[in-house]
């Protein structure tokens, strides 16, 4: 058990540009999530995944992010055009399937210049 | 949806001292989490505690779910326990994902 994986670990972009960031859960886990972490603030929820389905996205995802799970393993995070509030920290978690305990990777600090 | 509130905010220990961190949530949970953030960013898992009590060394945690409080001792504080201690739980009623309190910022002095 390799615990929760996210690459890269940090990300310098300049404002308008496409990031993307990449999280592997731990094996046996069906479910992915990702949280995003300004400073100061707790870690707020942006979206699910149960296998490939996504199963819900917060009112913060705008249409700049999207997240994917194609094949019920690793999750991608995109944030097109990215601007200054992009900047933060981004958590994925996995854990089994129901209401169960998560896990957190080490985080992709996002740094929009 | 389901508020989750830590008390305090901040706190400054001596070494070797005790404290207590509080986490109170507005409804009913089916899971509530204690996590300690490292300086790198990491939420290190302390307790999975939807109800009841648990001790894992010189940290326990007591959830009362009736009362809607969950409870973190810290015994003998060293100055690695530094850092932000955070609450989290599933609502029954949303069952989707965790929610956060905004942490308890701890600093043990040497």
């Amino acid at each position: 058990d390799t615990g929760v994986s996210q690459d890269p670990r940090h990300k310098i972009t300049k404002r308008g540009q496409n990031v993307t960031f990449r999280c592997d859960p731990i094996s046996e886990h069906n479910r992915l999530y990702w949280y995003r972490q300004t400073l100061g603030q707790g870690p707020e929820f942006l979206t699910y995944f149960q296998n490939e389905a996504q199963l819900e996205k917060s009112r913060l995802l705008s249409d700049r992010f999207s997240a994917e799970r194609p094949k019920g393993s690793f999750s991608t995070l995109e944030i097109q055009r990215t601007e200054q509030g992009d900047s933060a920290m981004y958590l994925c978690a996995s854990s089994r399937e129901g209401v169960t305990e998560a896990f957190f990777g080490q985080g992709t600090r996002l740094t929009v210049v | 949806g389901i508020q989750v509130e830590q008390s305090p905010p901040d706190l400054i220990l001596q070494e070797g001292a005790n404290s207590t961190l509080r986490c109170n949530f507005s409804d009913s949970v089916n899971n509530l989490q204690w996590f300690h953030q490292n300086p790198w960013g990491q939420l290190i898992n302390l307790f999975y505690i939807p109800s009841g009590t648990k001790q894992n060394g010189r940290l326990s945690a007591t959830t009362v779910a009736t009362e809607r409080y969950s409870l973190l001792y810290i015994s003998s504080s060293q100055t690695t326990d530094s850092g932000v201690y955070f609450c989290a739980v599933f609502g029954s009623s949303n069952t989707g994902k965790l929610i956060f309190g905004q942490g308890t910022t701890l600093q043990v002095k040497p």
